[in-house]
């Protein structure tokens, strides 16, 4: 039984395309997060929603919009991709936002834009 | 700004060897370091965390200590296993939106 779910898996698409992820959390955690884990292996947070309202947008592109329909789901969606969005991009879960609380992560999302 | 370094970024030990990845964290404000485990293609899995207000923490053959004095915090990692093999990542946090810092990330490989 899966903490928390990302679809899809994997997501190949052209540039300039649209796209989405989405995240699933069954932990009944308050706060949820996007990652993005670049060729180098690096970690970066891009944004946090505690119960469905936004707490971090760290300083990603327009072209990226979270939204948080409930708690337990946090979408990304991808406007007019460009070559450097490849990447992986994880979802996480936590019981709280405050700090201090483990983070669960998703499986991830590989983006390769061709 | 807020920055966590890692070191080394690779590390290659014999089976049975001990492991030592160290961190430097830049926000004195930072209370909270989880480390955290990659296997290739998967998830990054918590293995351990460490509060401010603890010194060290151990976990049967894993160890974490903290140096607030410094900022410094350090995975210690005993009778290393070839399944240990993995990226390991320090990261960071602090009472505000609790997001990450990571550090780069270490390639631990241990050898049979």
């Amino acid at each position: 039984d899966t903490a928390v779910s990302q679809t899809p898996k994997y997501l190949v698409t052209q540039m300039g395309n649209d796209k989405s992820i989405k995240c699933e959390q069954n932990l009944g955690h308050d706060t949820m997060y996007w990652y993005k884990q670049d060729s180098k292996k690096f970690l970066k947070i891009m944004f946090s929603y505690n119960n469905k309202e936004l707490i971090i947008n760290e300083t990603v592109p327009n072209r990226f919009s979270p939204k948080s329909p409930d708690k337990a789901h946090l979408n990304l969606h991808i406007n007019s991709l460009e070559l450097g969005d490849s990447a992986v991009y994880f979802c996480a879960s936590s019981l709280q936002g405050g700090g201090g609380q483990p983070q669960h992560f998703g499986d991830g999302t590989r983006l390769s834009i061709l | 700004g807020e920055n966590v370094e890692q070191h080394p970024s690779t590390l290659s030990v014999q089976e049975g060897d001990s492991a030592v990845i160290k961190c430097t964290y830049s926000d004195s404000a930072s209370n909270y370091f989880p480390w955290y485990k990659q296997e290739l293609g998967k998830r990054p899995q918590l293995i351990i965390d460490i509060r401010s207000n603890v010194g060290e923490k151990k976990d049967q053959r894993i160890a974490v200590t903290l140096n607030k004095t410094a900022k410094h915090f350090s995975l210690h990692i005993t009778e290393t296993q070839p399944e240990d093999s993995a990226v390991y990542f320090c990261a960071a946090s602090k009472n505000q939106g609790g997001k990450l810092i990571f550090g780069q990330g270490t390639e631990l490989s241990v050898k049979p």
